[in-house]
C-alpha cells in the first residue's frame, strides 16, 4: 500500500500570515506529484504538476517545491487571505502495472481567519 | 468551471439497485478518470479510460464498471448497491499526453453525490 502523507491535518492562520505544509511520499517509484486546492462544496482544482527533483513552481502567492530523493514536497502560501481557505491535496503519480494512477493524501485543511 | 460536466448532481437510491453516473470531459480531452470519496476516506482512484480504452484500474469493486464512448463521454455503472457505496463520485479529464500515461493535469467535474438508503 502506497502512503502519501500530508501534515498538518489542519491549520488555522491569521490573514496576512505566510504558511506552508508538507506532502511526504516514498521516494522510490516516483513519477510526478500533483497539488490540488479543494474548496468546500466545489471540486478539486489543479495547482501544480511537479516532475523533477528540485522543481519549484509558483502561481500567484502559492508556490511549491519538490525533493524526490528524500520524498517530500512543500506548498507555501505567502500573505494568506480568507479566500485561500480550502483543503490542499497532494497526489502521487505512480505505476500500477503498466499504467499510472494518482494516489491522494488526506489533505491539509487551511482556515484563514480575517 | 473546469469544463468537465457530471450528471446527475445528486442521486438517492436503495440497496440492491443499479445506477449510472455520466461524465462529459473537457473539449479535446481524451482521458477520463473516476474517483470515489467516502466520508472516512480520501479520494480513491477507481478507473481511467483513454480514447475509449481502459488504461488503468484502481480499487474498483467488481460490482462497478465503466466505459468510454466514441464521443469520449464516460459512464460509471454501480450495481447491487450497498450502504457503503454512498459517496461523492468525481470524474476528471485530461488531455492524455503520451497515450494516457503522461503527467498531464487532471480537471475535476463537480461530482455526483450518491446516497444509498
Amino acid at each position: 500500500i502506497l502512503n502519501v502523507e500530508q501534515s498538518p491535518q489542519s491549520l488555522h492562520v491569521q490573514e496576512g500570515d505566510s504558511t506552508n505544509f508538507t506532502c511526504s511520499f516514498p521516494s522510490s517509484n516516483f513519477y510526478a506529484l500533483h497539488w490540488y486546492r479543494w474548496e468546500t462544496a466545489k471540486s478539486p482544482e489543479a495547482l501544480f504538476v511537479m516532475t523533477l527533483n528540485g522543481d519549484e513552481k509558483k502561481k500567484g502567492r502559492i508556490s511549491a517545491t519538490l525533493n524526490t530523493k528524500e520524498g517530500y514536497s512543500y506548498l507555501y502560501i505567502k500573505g494568506s487571505q480568507p479566500e485561500d481557505s480550502a483543503t490542499y491535496l497532494c497526489a502521487l503519480l505512480t505505476f500500477s502495472g503498466s499504467a499510472r494512477q494518482l494516489t491522494f493524501g488526506s489533505g491539509t485543511q487551511l482556515t484563514v481567519l480575517p | 468551471d473546469s469544463g468537465v460536466t457530471q450528471t446527475p448532481k445528486h442521486l438517492i437510491t436503495a440497496t440492491g439497485q443499479r445506477v449510472t453516473l455520466r461524465c462529459s470531459p473537457r473539449s479535446g480531452d481524451l482521458s477520463v478518470y473516476w474517483y470515489q470519496q467516502s466520508l472516512d476516506q480520501g479520494l480513491q482512484f477507481l478507473i481511467q479510460y483513454y480514447n475509449g480504452e481502459e488504461r488503468a484500474k484502481g480499487n474498483i469493486l467488481e460490482r462497478f464498471s465503466a466505459q468510454q464512448f466514441p464521443d469520449l463521454h464516460s459512464e460509471l455503472n454501480l450495481s447491487s448497491l450497498e450502504l457503503g457505496d454512498s459517496a461523492l463520485y468525481f470524474c476528471a479529464s485530461s488531455v492524455g499526453l503520451a497515450g494516457g500515461h503522461g503527467t498531464d493535469t487532471q480537471y475535476f467535474g463537480p461530482g455526483t453525490r450518491l446516497t444509498v438508503l
